[in-house]
């Protein structure tokens, strides 16, 4: 009963390569987003959806580009790889974008560009 | 924007010592702040959370307490343990910080026998 999904877990590729990350959240959430962690743990937001509708677009490259089907799923498509992409990225939900609500992420997924 | 400073990692301990990692932030606003943890090859669980001035977020023997005064909200526990080594990130969430989460840089935390 995960509350917040991620797959996959790990991921390797090669410089170049267009690869997904897929998120599911079953906690009813309105709210989801992605998050970079790199090399150092720092923590940075990338993305943030409200009922399937972008509302937090941080200074990420146009490579990315996430897509919400329905407020239960946020994918995160990456185009033309590249080495500096590699990172562990979170995915979280919350019960609404704004206010005192805990945010809950998954497990992660470590891309790692060769 | 919104910001939060903390105190600079790897802390190393020995079991059953006291533990303090400094947090401090500035946002516009009253902010909701929190305290996440970070288990080795795992995503961050909430440890607590405090949502407004003087209330004090506790979670197996943590604590922090929310200080407007001197906008810090530092993490404390009487007598760690092994199993709590893990990367520790404070964060606040302010509507003026544009409704997310902002994490401060995470410490590590190091806890032996």
């Amino acid at each position: 009963d995960t509350a917040v999904s991620q797959t996959p877990k790990y991921l390797v590729t090669q410089m170049g390569n267009d690869k997904s990350i897929k998120c599911e959240q079953n906690l009813g959430h309105d709210t989801m987003y992605w998050y970079k962690q790199d090399s150092k743990k720092f923590l940075k937001i990338m993305f943030s959806y409200n009922n399937k509708e972008l509302i937090i677009n941080e200074t990420v490259p146009n490579r990315f580009s996430p897509k919400s089907p329905d407020k239960a799923h946020l994918n995160l498509h990456i185009n033309s790889l590249e080495l500096g992409d590699s990172a562990v990225y979170f995915c979280a939900s919350s019960p609404a974008p704004q206010g005192k609500a805990e945010a809950f992420f998954g497990q992660g997924t470590r891309l790692t560009v060769v | 924007g919104d910001s939060v400073t903390q105190m600079e990692g790897p802390v190393t301990l020995s079991e059953e010592a006291f533990l303090t990692i400094n947090c401090t932030y500035t946002a516009t606003g009253y902010p909701s702040l929190f305290w996440y943890v970070q288990y080795p090859g795992e995503g961050l669980q909430l440890l607590l959370k405090a949502t407004k001035a003087d209330d004090k977020g506790s979670n197996k023997g943590f604590e922090a307490t929310y200080r407007k005064e001197t906008t810090s909200f530092h993490l404390e526990k009487g007598s760690v343990q092994v199993s709590d080594s893990a990367v520790y990130f404070c964060a606040l969430w302010s509507t003026g910080g544009g409704n997310k989460l902002t994490f401060g840089t995470g410490t590590q935390l190091k806890v032996e026998l």
